[in-house]
């Protein structure tokens, strides 16, 4: 079992509607990452988590610690918003253990 | 504010040749990463340097290696290269530390003939 599980693996939308990507994980953490790739392979960080909430714009992230587990949210979703979504996690004093990736694709 | 860069963008290698890969963190920045995403895989940590410093390292053999110089740019070495090394390789900088959040380059993506 990977120590990051992520859900769903691919997700396709319609332009305008809310979308949710899980990630769990079974290990204790001191921080959590939220990245976005896109095709040409460039990563950009969205957020980084060690604890509640955090928005930007569109997005927001939110942790429960106690339930190891972290959801990034995209409001009004566009079709610019299609990209791989990673979760990765940074078991402490270690490095960063990534999640397999949400294939987002929102239709126009 | 410049960010993260790596040389070159795209590189072909034939099996068994060495290849050197180059990242120059954002200013001010003293760690740097490097991370290996094989073609339908996810990203892998390969290594953290820190102040020159080796802090971690992932599962890969020792023919991957690197170092951080005084500039805190950084080179990741590979030898011997083999097929499976074909890959797009990720660079990211942060203040010194896991606690600080990353920021990548465009990354270098290596094909191995």
């Amino acid at each position: 079992k990977n120590e990051v599980e992520q859900s769903p693996q691919n997700l396709t939308a319609q332009e305008g509607e809310f979308i949710t990507i899980n990630c769990s994980y079974s290990v204790g953490i001191s921080a959590l990452h939220w990245l976005q790739q896109h095709p040409g392979g460039g990563i950009v960080s969205l957020f980084m988590l060690s604890s509640g909430k955090k928005k930007h714009g569109r997005l927001i992230a939110t942790i429960n610690i106690q339930e190891k587990h972290s959801s990034l949210h995209i409001t009004a979703s566009h079709p610019r918003d299609s990209a791989v979504y990673i979760c990765a996690v940074v078991p402490s004093g270690s490095r960063l253990t990534f999640g397999e990736g949400t294939q987002l694709t929102v239709n126009p | 504010e410049a960010g993260v860069t790596q040389s070159p963008t795209h590189l072909i290698k034939t099996r068994g040749q060495q290849v050197t890969l180059r990242c120059s963190p954002i200013s001010g920045h003293t760690s740097v990463y490097w991370y290996q995403q094989a073609l339908g895989l996810g990203l892998q940590f390969l290594l953290w340097y820190d102040e020159g410093e080796e802090r971690n390292r992932g599962n890969f053999p020792p023919r991957f290696s690197g170092r951080q110089f005084p500039n805190y740019s950084s080179e990741l070495n590979v030898n011997a290269l083999e097929l499976e090394d074909s890959a797009l390789y990720l660079c990211a900088s942060s203040f010194n530390g896991l606690s600080y959040e990353q920021y990548f380059g465009p990354g270098t993506r290596l094909t191995v003939t």
